[in-house]
């Protein structure tokens, strides 16, 4: 079957840090992949998507590119901020219905000032 | 636009006790779904209706939950009896019709409520 293994956290990171987070996945076919995003008190909300093999999905200068030489589909942010204090979920999408998600586990990211 | 609306936002249960939960989708979005995310994991699917039809509803343990959506638009999902292993927060989304092209899925994105946080004790 399908899944995502994402690297645990907390990763606790200073502002205007790099932000790196791992995400790798197994899947039978052609999988879509996505990063989504739930801030404190928040429902989760799509950050990035992407559908095919080298896609860059990109969003509030978050970016991750779909690599299917290594199955992965790592997030990266140059530069964090406070606000970006969440917890980050890697999920991919595959099958006949086209919809269904299988997630990682999250990994939480507190930046700090 | 109107997000997906859930209640209650919160509910604490002694274990063998009934428990129902709601959902309002986004109008016009036929496909809903019902996750279950424990704490400190990630959202699992439960079920998944395309208007008031199952499409898939491989990892709902139906001895005790069950979920229904008459006439195609809310939907309630149901525990009876709850057990402790069920304490989670039990998210809601909806989406545009899933479907199929060239034979591959098309992925419309899920739009998420803000979860119902069950406690059983």
């Amino acid at each position: 079957g399908n899944s995502v293994t994402q690297m645990e956290g907390p990763v606790t990171l200073s502002e205007e840090a790099f932000l790196t987070i791992n995400c790798t996945y197994t899947a039978t076919g052609y999988p879509s992949l996505f990063w989504y995003v739930q801030y404190p008190g928040e429902g989760l909300q799509l950050l990035l998507k992407a559908t095919k093999a080298d896609d860059k999905g990109s969003n509030k200068g978050f970016e991750a590119t779909y690599r299917k030489e290594t199955t992965s589909f790592h997030l990266e942010k140059g530069s964090v901020q406070v606000s970006d204090s969440a917890v980050y979920f890697c999920a991919l999408s595959e099958g006949a219905a086209g919809n269904k998600l299988t997630f990682g586990g999250g990994t939480r990211v507190l930046v700090k000032p | 636009e109107a997000g997906v609306a859930q209640s209650p936002r919160y509910k604490i249960i002694e274990k063998r006790q009934s428990v129902a939960f709601w959902c309002n989708p986004i109008s016009g979005h036929a496909t809903l779904y019902w996750y279950q995310q424990i704490l400190g994991q990630g959202p699992k699917l439960l079920i998944q209706f395309q208007n008031n039809g199952v499409v898939d509803d491989s990892q709902l343990p139906k001895d005790r939950f069950s979920a229904e959506r008459l006439k195609g638009v809310d939907s309630t999902l149901k525990i009876q009896p709850a057990k402790l292993e069920d304490s989670a927060v039990y998210l809601c989304a909806s989406s545009l019709l899933a479907g199929l092209a060239g034979g591959r899925g098309i992925y419309n994105e899920q739009f998420f409520g803000p979860g119902t946080r069950l406690t059983v004790l």
